[in-house]
């Protein structure tokens, strides 16, 4: 069954450093998102992506994050100065084209610890 | 504007009983609902969906969920719990048409006691 997958499982970095997290979406989906969720707290959405750009962004993906498709295969979210309040797990997800009656697929998540 | 509140931030139920996860919502427009699991150190699973269909919808692992439209509910039952369905629980919400952006509920913990 296709899914959804995430590197690093587990990535700790210092405070004000940058971080990358990767995920491959499935292949034939055409909505790509983030989400994070805070130790203890629900999981809150960040951003979606579509035909190459942004879509729709929450007010806590300020200029700090930044989404980028490379390479057609490949969704990653950077953080470029990290913060303590960053640390939390990242889900991406992604999703099948408009018309077609589906979920989000979310992969296992990328715990970010920053110290 | 779409929302979800689940009430109940942990329930205990004992083995074999029925277990209730409340989820009430609140939409602008015709929504998807869902139901995600998600296992201690793990990501996000999605147990059942609701798209307009049929109101009473069944998912993986025994439960079931009913909308009612009338009580903008999507509240999530199975019959008769299981030790390995401890775990967290979301509602989740979005618009039925468009982007598929959820809007989670805070989650509820199940406990299972033998």
């Amino acid at each position: 069954e296709p899914e959804v997958t995430q590197t690093p499982s587990h990535q700790v970095t210092q405070m004000g450093q940058e971080v990358i997290l990767r995920c491959v979406p499935i292949s034939n989906h055409l909505y790509f998102y983030w989400y994070r969720q805070i130790l203890g707290q629900k999981v809150e959405f960040l951003v979606s992506f579509y035909n190459n750009e942004i879509s729709e962004k929450s007010e806590i993906f300020d200029d700090q994050f930044s989404v980028e498709r490379p390479d057609g295969s490949n969704f990653t979210l950077k953080i470029r100065s990290t913060k303590l309040e960053d640390s939390a797990m990242y889900f991406c997800a992604s999703g099948a084209p408009e018309g077609v009656n589906t979920e989000a697929f979310f992969g296992q998540g990328t715990r970010l610890t920053v110290v | 504007a779409q929302s979800v509140t689940q009430l109940g931030s942990h329930v205990s139920v004992s083995e074999g009983a029925l277990v209730l996860l409340r989820c009430n919502y609140s939409s602008s427009v015709p929504p998807y609902l869902f139901w995600y699991v998600q296992y201690p150190n793990q990501g996000l699973q999605l147990l059942l969906k609701y798209t307009s269909a049929a109101t009473l919808v069944k998912g993986i692992n025994g439960f079931e969920a009913e909308f009612k439209k009338s009580e903008t509910s999507f509240h999530l039952t199975k019959p008769s719990a299981h030790m390995s369905d401890a775990a967290e629980y979301f509602c989740a919400v979005s618009p039925l048409q468009g982007a598929q952006k959820l809007v989670f509920g805070q989650g509820t913990r199940l406990t299972i006691n033998p």
